[in-house]
């Protein structure tokens, strides 16, 4: 267990919907990243928030969006979903924003578009 | 761009023998840190090993090495004792300066099966 959770583990919905995903940072990291895994795509980076900022931005498309709260939780919010928005999404986080400090996964959150 | 290849889609290995995966990645910067992360069937993603690309000294983490070449661009990760709990999708990853963040760039992976 990384101490990274992701919820919900599995989402079924339907084009043209809009999802949100939930991610809590291991106790004490600041930085959280979205990452994106499919079949044809491998793992990509989708966006990086530190303490409540972006800091980073990837493969990300305009119909997706994210942010960090006070609480240091951050959420992924992915709208007029396409079929081939279906993967695996995963957060992980660090304590530092930048390359020294190792990123730790969460479990991920299945996401089916139909 | 930084880029990372794994050259070796599948791999298989016998209990309790060694296995090498290969890793090439192309970088024009001096600074960076390597990783190996496992990917077993429960798609958890669980990181195995890292390597600063300043030491010139080889990460090990128990049954688990890396070969790194700086020069050649090269990090291999051996894997000594191979258990079946070893059975995983292997992923290299380099982590770059990007837009003042690191985002890890990821290899296309490899998967590893380990037999009785």
């Amino acid at each position: 267990d990384s101490g990274v959770t992701q919820t919900p583990k599995h989402l079924i919905t339907a084009t043209g919907q809009r999802v949100t995903l939930r991610c809590s940072p291991r106790s004490g990291d600041l930085s959280v990243y979205w990452y994106q895994q499919s079949l044809d795509q491998g793992l990509q980076f989708l966006i990086q928030y530190y303490n409540g900022e972006e800091r980073a931005k990837g493969n990300i498309l305009e119909r997706f969006s994210a942010q960090q709260f006070p609480d240091l939780h951050s959420e992924l919010n992915l709208s007029s979903l396409e079929l081939g928005d279906s993967a695996l999404y995963f957060c992980a986080s660090s304590v530092e924003p930048g390359g020294t400090d190792t990123q730790y996964f969460g479990p991920g959150t299945r996401l089916t578009v139909l | 761009a930084q880029t990372v290849t794994q050259s070796q889609p599948e791999m298989s290995v016998q209990e309790a023998e060694t296995v090498t995966l290969s890793c090439t990645y192309d970088t024009s910067e001096s600074n960076y840190y390597l990783f190996w992360y496992k990917q077993p069937p429960s798609r958890q993603m669980i990181l195995v090993i890292r390597q600063e690309a300043y030491k010139q000294q080889n990460a090990t983490e128990n049954r688990f090495s890396v070969n790194f070449q700086k020069a050649a661009k090269s990090f291999s990760l051996k894997i000594s004792d191979s258990q079946l709990g070893d059975t995983a999708m292997y992923f290299c990853a380099f982590n770059s300066n990007s837009n003042s963040g690191y985002a890890l760039n990821f290899g296309k992976g490899t998967s590893l099966l380990v037999t009785p």
